[in-house]
């Protein structure tokens, strides 16, 4: 099946500053990628989606200045997180569309656990 | 909100059993998948299951459809200790990629 990578699996940064997440599709090209969030015990929250080569469609509540998404190939899209606060500690997990016929399936990276102290 | 629900939240089961796990969405869909997410990681797609289809299998994985009642199920038969995740289903959102996904099922298969 269809490989997506996520790097780094575990961060821990000091508040303010800002951390990067990748997200690579590693044997097929991904027109869009997915980011969420996701909390202890909880489903995922969609934040944003990402389209190579154009801005990402953020989700009602998602701060586009806070969570800048960036989709500059058809295999690796990134998400920085400006100015980190202990509020954002969570788990992040992005995926990756591959379209198959009428089929919609999402692959999914390990996620990145970021801790904010 | 088209978001799943799934029931129950949390099952625990000894190792041979059966694993029943119910999802229910509001709006209507043109197929319906069920993730499994083991504790710490990514989700990994099991199953898809079109508007058009009442019964899917894959390997000791059981799903149906009820487009009638916007209701599916997941059917994990013998169970294993490895089974022990948390299983989503997800729907498309209207015609877009987005997946809408439920609150999950968390599995524990004793050994």
């Amino acid at each position: 099946g269809a490989v997506v990578s996520q790097h780094p699996s575990w961060v821990i940064c000091k508040s303010g500053t800002s951390v990067k997440i990748e997200c690579r599709s590693l044997d097929f090209q991904a027109t869009t990628m997915f980011w969420y969030r996701q909390f202890p015990k909880q489903s995922l929250m969609l934040m944003a989606t990402s389209n190579e080569g154009s801005k990402a469609t953020y989700e009602q509540g998602v701060e586009k200045d806070k969570f800048l998404i960036n989709h500059a190939s058809l295999t690796l899209s990134t998400l920085t997180v400006t100015s980190a606060h202990p509020e954002d500690s969570s788990f992040y997990i992005c995926s990756a569309s591959a379209q198959t016929g009428a089929k919609n399936i999402q692959y999914f990276g390990a996620g990145t656990r970021l801790s904010v102290l | 909100s088209q978001q799943g629900e799934e029931d129950p939240q949390a099952l625990s089961i000894q190792e041979g059993e059966n694993a029943t796990m119910n999802c229910s969405y509001k709006t209507s869909i043109n197929n319906l998948q069920w993730y499994r997410q083991n504790s710490g990681r990514g989700l990994v797609h099991l199953i898809l299951i079109r508007s058009n289809e009442r019964e899917k299998h894959s390997g000791r994985l059981r799903v149906t459809l009820d487009t009638s009642k916007k209701s599916s199920s997941l059917l994990i038969t013998a169970s294993r200790a490895a089974d022990t995740a948390s299983y989503f289903c997800a729907t498309p959102q209207g015609g877009s990629e987005k997946l809408v996904f439920g609150k999950g099922t968390k599995l524990t298969v004793n050994p």
